[in-house]
């Protein structure tokens, strides 16, 4: 089984909402990711969570915020977005340093 | 820099035939990776086939090979018999720091639109 799963595929949400985007993976992977990508360019990292912690932030704005509940679960919480953070957001896990598996992702609008 | 370059925006290719996508990369570093991803207009990033740096054979996963020339820094995706199915966005990307905890940074390249024509 190599899936990641996220939730939900598509979200519309105003500049004033609180949103969470959820992913999971089952595979054991110790390593999990957030990318954003904005159409027509390729995803750029967010954030990565290693053994549940907070190891790399690449200078993501605070309304963006990561959580790691446990090893199989990763969440990014939204609040006070702008229109521009309308992207796909992509979460992946890996293990070792030859493969990283990505999830469908989830097409945010921020209306 | 660029640390990827993929310099083909968009390819076409005949059904059943093979087609080669571009990648060049820039690093200093002596150890790293590079993946290949096929990205369907559904959005999910499907992983198709890795090569270490250190890897003395070029990688084949079913009809998909990397052509890695390392002295010309290249990796090279090469599609065998293309499907209509092969149709999609591909990302050439390397992976340069590996921290030894499972996590590591991807760099994408700006990708390449391929179309395949029945």
């Amino acid at each position: 089984d190599t899936e990641v799963t996220q939730t939900p595929k598509h979200l519309v949400m105003g500049m004033t909402n609180k949103k969470s985007l959820k992913c999971e993976q089952h595979m054991g992977h110790r390593a999990m990711y957030w990318y954003k990508q904005k159409a027509k360019k390729p995803p750029e990292l967010m954030f990565v969570y290693s053994y549940e912690k907070l190891s790399i932030n690449e200078s993501v704005p605070s309304r963006f915020s990561p959580e790691c509940p446990n090893s199989s679960l990763l969440n990014l919480h939204l609040h006070a977005l702008q229109p521009e953070d309308s992207a796909l957001y992509l979460c992946a896990s890996s293990q070792d340093d030859t493969e990283a598996f990505f999830g469908q992702g989830t097409r945010l609008t921020v209306v | 820099a660029q640390k990827i370059t993929q310099t083909q925006p968009g390819m076409f290719v005949q059904e059943k035939e093979a087609v080669t996508l571009d990648c060049t990369y820039d690093t200093s570093d002596p150890s790293y990776g590079l993946f290949w991803y096929k990205q369907p207009s559904s959005g999910e990033m499907i992983f198709l086939i890795y090569q270490g740096s250190y890897d003395q054979q070029n990688a084949t996963e079913g009809r998909y090979s990397l052509n890695f020339q390392k002295a010309r820094k290249s990796a090279n995706l090469v599609i065998s018999a293309s499907q209509l199915g092969d149709s999609a966005m591909y990302f050439c990307a390397m992976r340069e720091t590996y921290s030894g905890a499972g996590s590591y940074q991807l760099t994408f390249g700006k990708g390449t639109k391929l179309s395949v024509i029945p």
